[in-house]
């Protein structure tokens, strides 16, 4: 059964850094998002990208955020400059239609 | 601004034993969304409810939506302990992709 998978599924970077999380949607699917999960709290949208651009983004998603879908298979969430409470787990989901979601296994990203 | 808001938040209960978990929302909304999340784990979809009325059955699980008020609702029959999770419902607004979660419901079901 196809699935969404995301790389790395661990991530540690210094604060200040740049950091790229990588999704790979599966392959029919034309809707695409990136949520994150701080610790033990809730699931915090992020982004909704569909036809090559955003459709919407939460107030979380700053100029230091951005998306790109390069070469039609991969979904890339950027994050320019981390902070410390950048630290969480990213969720990637996909899906065909704007009513379906699957979720990736998630990148925990830690900032020190 | 929309807001959902699951109660319990945590649910200790007795395998055998029947309980519902409520999802109330804020605003109008074309879809309601139920996950479940294993500890460490990706999350797992369980029912897209997307009109009034809608009732949908998988296994000893059961959601319902209530869209006059605002309210849907994860039943669950004669628990098992491999129902231990949490449970988030999510809402999206009218032809809007952004998509809120509530807290969660963390269910622990004693043996």
């Amino acid at each position: 059964e196809p699935e969404v998978t995301q790389t790395p599924s661990h991530q540690v970077t210094q604060m200040g850094q740049e950091v790229i999380l990588r999704c790979v949607p599966i392959s029919n699917h034309l809707y695409f998002y990136w949520y994150r999960q701080i610790l033990g709290q809730k699931v915090e949208f992020l982004v909704s990208f569909y036809n090559n651009e955003i459709s919407e983004k939460s107030e979380i998603f700053d100029d230091q955020f951005s998306v790109e879908r390069p070469d039609g298979s991969n979904f890339t969430l950027k994050i320019r400059s981390t902070k410390l409470e950048d630290s969480a787990m990213y969720f990637c989901a996909s899906g065909q239609t704007s009513y379906e979601q699957y979720f990736g296994p998630g990148t925990r990203l830690t900032v020190t | 601004e929309l807001k959902v808001e699951q109660n319990p938040l945590f649910l200790s209960m007795q395998e055998g034993k029947n309980y519902t978990i409520y999802c109330n929302y804020s605003t109008t909304s074309d879809r309601l969304y139920w996950y479940r999340q294993d500890p460490g784990k990706s999350l797992e979809s369980l029912f897209v409810l997307l009109s009034n009325g809608a009732v949908k059955q998988e296994g000893r699980l059961m959601a319902s939506l209530d869209t006059k008020a605002r309210l849907s609702t994860l039943h669950i029959t004669a628990a098992v302990h491999d129902l231990s999770a949490t449970y988030f419902c999510a809402v999206s607004m009218n032809r809007d992709d952004k998509i809120i979660f509530g807290k969660g419901t963390r269910l622990h079901i004693l043996p």
